[in-house]
This record gives C-alpha cells, sequence and structure tokens, in this order.
C-alpha cells in the first residue's frame, strides 16, 4: 500500500512565525508536491520536486520554499507566515505519468 | 497555463440516483486526466482516470467520458450510495508538468 505521511496533522503559528511542514513517502516516487486546499479554489501547487536536491516553483510559491533533501522527504518552510497562509496543504507523491497519492493533509490556522 | 473547470461546484441526490460531473480543461496539449475523491476530513484519492487517446473508460459504478476535441470530461456514477459523498476532483496534466485540479464538485448522496 502506497503511504504518504504528513507532519504536524496541525498546527496553529503566530503571524511572522517560521513554519515547516514535513513529508514522508515510502512509495519509492521520484516524484513529490506540495498543494494547497482552500474552499472555492481546489488544489493549486505551490512546490514540486522530481529528484533530491532540487525543487521547482508550482503555481502559487510565493511565501514558501521547498526542500527535498532525499528521495523519501520532502518539506515546506514558511519562513514569515501569514494570515493569508491558513489553509490546508497536501503532499503527494507519484511515478513519472501516474496518479498522486496523498498525505492526510497538514490543517494550518496563523493567527 | 492550464485551467481546469468543474460543474456544478455542488449537488444533492437521492440515494440510487445517478449523477454526472463536468470538467472541461483548456490545454490541448495535456494527456492524462485523473479524477479523485475526498471524504469529508480525509486525503483524496483517485478513483479512475483516462488518457487523451481513449474516449471511455468504466469501472464498477463509474464511467469516464472524453472528448478530446471540445477539451470535455463527464464522470458519471450509478446506483449512489451515501458512502459516495464527497468532494469529486477532476485534474490535468501533460506529460512534462504536473497535475492542475479543478474546484471540486461536492456530492451529498441522501437516503
Amino acid at each position: 500500500e502506497a503511504a504518504v505521511t504528513q507532519s504536524p496533522r496541525s498546527k496553529v503559528a503566530v503571524t511572522g512565525g517560521k513554519v515547516t511542514l514535513s513529508c514522508h513517502q515510502t512509495n519509492n516516487h521520484d516524484y513529490m508536491y506540495w498543494y494547497r486546499q482552500d474552499t472555492g479554489h481546489g488544489l493549486r501547487l505551490i512546490h514540486y520536486s522530481y529528484v533530491a536536491d532540487s525543487t521547482e516553483k508550482g503555481d502559487i510559491p510565493d511565501g514558501y520554499k521547498a526542500s527535498r533533501p532525499s528521495q523519501e522527504n520532502f518539506s515546506l518552510i514558511l519562513e514569515l507566515a501569514s494570515l493569508s497562509q491558513t489553509a490546508v496543504y497536501f503532499c503527494a507523491s507519484s511515478s513519472n505519468t501516474g496518479q498522486l497519492y496523498f498525505g492526510e493533509g497538514s490543517k494550518l490556522t496563523v493567527l | 497555463g492550464e485551467q481546469v473547470e468543474q460543474l456544478p461546484s455542488s449537488l444533492i441526490v437521492q440515494e440510487g440516483a445517478s449523477v454526472l460531473i463536468n470538467c472541461s480543461y483548456t490545454d490541448s496539449a495535456s494527456v492524462y486526466f485523473p479524477w479523485y475523491k475526498q471524504e469529508p476530513g480525509k486525503r483524496l484519492q483517485f478513483i479512475i482516470d483516462i488518457r487523451s487517446n481513449m474516449e471511455r473508460k468504466q469501472t464498477q459504478r463509474l464511467t469516464l467520458l472524453f472528448d478530446k476535441k471540445t477539451k470535455h470530461l463527464s464522470l458519471h456514477i450509478t446506483a449512489t450510495q451515501p458512502g459516495d459523498s464527497a468532494i469529486y476532483f477532476c485534474s490535468a496534466t501533460n506529460s512534462g508538468t504536473y497535475q492542475r485540479f479543478g474546484t471540486g464538485t461536492k456530492l451529498q448522496v441522501v437516503p
């Protein structure tokens, strides 16, 4: 069974603070992604990676950084969290052309 | 970039009824169209996909139709059950980029 795990599952952060969301996959997939889910917007891609030590910008990268230290791990970093970054964040992995396998989501509330 | 739209945004049906969810995309280079289901508070899960060299795909109670000329897809769910209540997302990708998602269709099946 494909497995993508995210941590933390829920977090409350203060405006201007640093937040790191972590993702670990055991699918042996090359591709990993961070999506953001907001009501009315579906899922929008923030960053993705197709190989360790390399990340790419998605459609909404501003205010976010990403890190892929190994094939299994992919982190999303908010250096200066803002109210507008309150959302649910999903990590996913995939092979080159296949379906996405999602994590359970990380609910971030910025106060 | 690719734009993916879904209609309707929500619908309520009686158990046993059939439903149709429509999806359109803009990028003629898109070749792969997976669909996902998200039950309340859960991760997205893959349910069915189709590639641009096909017109129809069926699995159990799901039928996915694809019209390359009009850039349109339709997901037909028959004999709906309360367990089908979820948000359904279509997505699109060409072979070299990531999947872009529609805004989702919230389906509620009432007994």
